[in-house]
């Protein structure tokens, strides 16, 4: 069954540095998603992305963080400058269709120290 | 706030008996999708059920929904100690925020063997 793949699963990086998250939705999937969850917390929607632009983005998504589909296969989140406060697990997702279900990929945990 | 809320926050069970998690939202959906989380792993799809429709089942997962009172339940029936996760509902809104889930906090479900 196609599944959602996320690289690296784990990521350590220090405050300030800028870091790429990797996903490989569904391959028959059109929109894509991005969320994440804090120790401890909800899972949170940052953004949502189809036919090569954002169509929502979430108040915490502000101009630190930027997405990309840069080839046919990988949907990409990268934050510029962290914080420690972006420490969390991220989860890519795709969907076929905005109202149907959303695949999530198995997430990547980012710490910054 | 649309989120979903899960209730009870925590469940403990013995293996055999079944296990009922609720979900309150508190706008109009769409859809409404229950997903469980083993710890610090991913989201996994469970069911998806339209506002257009009462119940749902997949194997011994029994969904309903009630549009009046804004309100989900999910059944596992005969538990098994797997089955130990956080499971948690959310909620796909109209309108503009048509594709972004809302998360509820989640149930954490212990079976006991």
């Amino acid at each position: 069954e196609p599944e959602v793949t996320q690289t690296p699963s784990h990521q350590v990086t220090q405050m300030g540095q800028e870091v790429i998250l990797r996903c490989v939705p569904i391959s028959n999937h059109l929109y894509f998603y991005w969320y994440r969850q804090i120790l401890g917390q909800k899972v949170e929607f940052l953004v949502s992305f189809y036919n090569n632009e954002i169509s929502e983005k979430s108040e915490i998504f502000d101009d630190q963080f930027s997405v990309e589909r840069p080839d046919g296969s990988n949907f990409t989140l990268k934050i510029r400058s962290t914080k420690l406060e972006d420490s969390a697990m991220y989860f890519c997702a795709s969907s076929r269709d905005r109202v149907e279900t959303q695949y999530f990929g198995p997430g990547t945990r980012l710490l910054v120290l | 706030s649309q989120q979903g809320e899960e209730d009870p926050q925590a469940l403990s069970i013995q293996e055999g008996e079944n296990a009922t998690m609720n979900c309150s939202y508190k706008t109009s959906i769409n859809n409404l999708q229950w997903y469980r989380q083993n710890s610090g792993r991913g989201l996994v799809h469970l069911i998806l059920i339209r506002s257009n429709e009462r119940e749902k089942h997949s194997g011994r997962l029994r969904v309903t929904l009630d549009t009046s009172k804004k309100s989900s339940s999910l059944l596992i029936t005969a538990s098994r100690a797997a089955d130990t996760a956080s499971y948690f509902c959310a909620t796909v809104g109209r309108g503009s925020t048509l594709g972004r889930l809302y998360f509820g906090r989640g149930t954490q479900l212990t079976v006991w063997p």
